[in-house]
């Protein structure tokens, strides 16, 4: 069952826009996840927030979470084509299973 | 280090065969996961291992799969008899809870 729901499914932008994903979820969560795929295979980690924090860093990425309103946003600053992929995000209720959103498609035009 | 390994990455099998995938954890990560990947169903979680036992197999479709792991690192995911619906990328991760899940390249699978 889907418990993260992305938004928007698909976005193109500009190399050098910053790149926006939202992410919403239903229930009480322990940690969210944001992960990157290529071409349908192996997910890339990006980045944990756990449920007691608000706002995380990692080089261009900034991640938010609002757990008042089971909501996280991604955000990649000055965007390039290489981070042209899928992005998921992924929620944890108990230090185990990963439930899944069904993914945004951002294409970073050069 | 190395990372999640998986084996083989591509399989090609006949309806009715069995399928064995195989997930090569990275070293001292207790926990394991299946997951599975499909156009129509997104990603989807099959089982957990902590250790050798499995506290959650709740995503295993059918009692046509099966998985187990032995000394706490590789396991083995089984599908019996194959149905053309099996077909997906079947993805394992690791992790040293509750730390973050790093994942393997997957298994595409393909039933004829």
């Amino acid at each position: 069952s889907q418990q993260g729901e992305e938004d928007p499914q698909a976005l193109s932008i500009q190399e050098g826009e910053n790149a926006t994903m939202n992410c919403s979820y239903k229930t009480s969560i322990n940690n969210l996840q944001w992960y990157r795929q290529n071409s349908g295979r192996g997910l890339v980690h990006l980045i944990l927030i756990r449920s007691n924090e608000r706002e995380k860093h990692s080089g261009r990425l900034r991640v938010t979470l609002d757990t008042s309103k089971k909501s996280s946003s991604l955000l990649i600053t000055a965007s390039r084509a290489a981070d042209t992929a899928s992005y998921f995000c992924a929620t944890d209720e108990a230090n185990s299973k990963l439930t899944f959103g069904k993914g945004i498609t951002l294409s970073v035009r050069p | 280090g190395a990372g999640v390994s998986q084996s083989p990455s591509n399989k090609v099998t006949e309806k009715g065969k069995d399928v064995e995938l195989r997930c090569d954890p990275i070293s001292g990560h207790t926990a394991l996961y299946w997951y599975r990947q499909s156009l129509g169903q997104g990603l989807e979680f099959l089982i957990y291992f902590q250790g050798n036992s499995a506290p959650d197999k709740s995503g295993l479709p059918s009692d046509r799969f099966s998985a187990e792991r032995t000394g706490g690192s590789v396991s083995t995911l089984t599908i019996q008899r194959t149905q053309q619906e099996d077909s997906a990328v079947y993805l394992c991760a690791s992790s040293l809870p509750p730390r973050e899940q790093f994942f393997g390249p997957g298994t595409r699978l393909t039933v004829l």
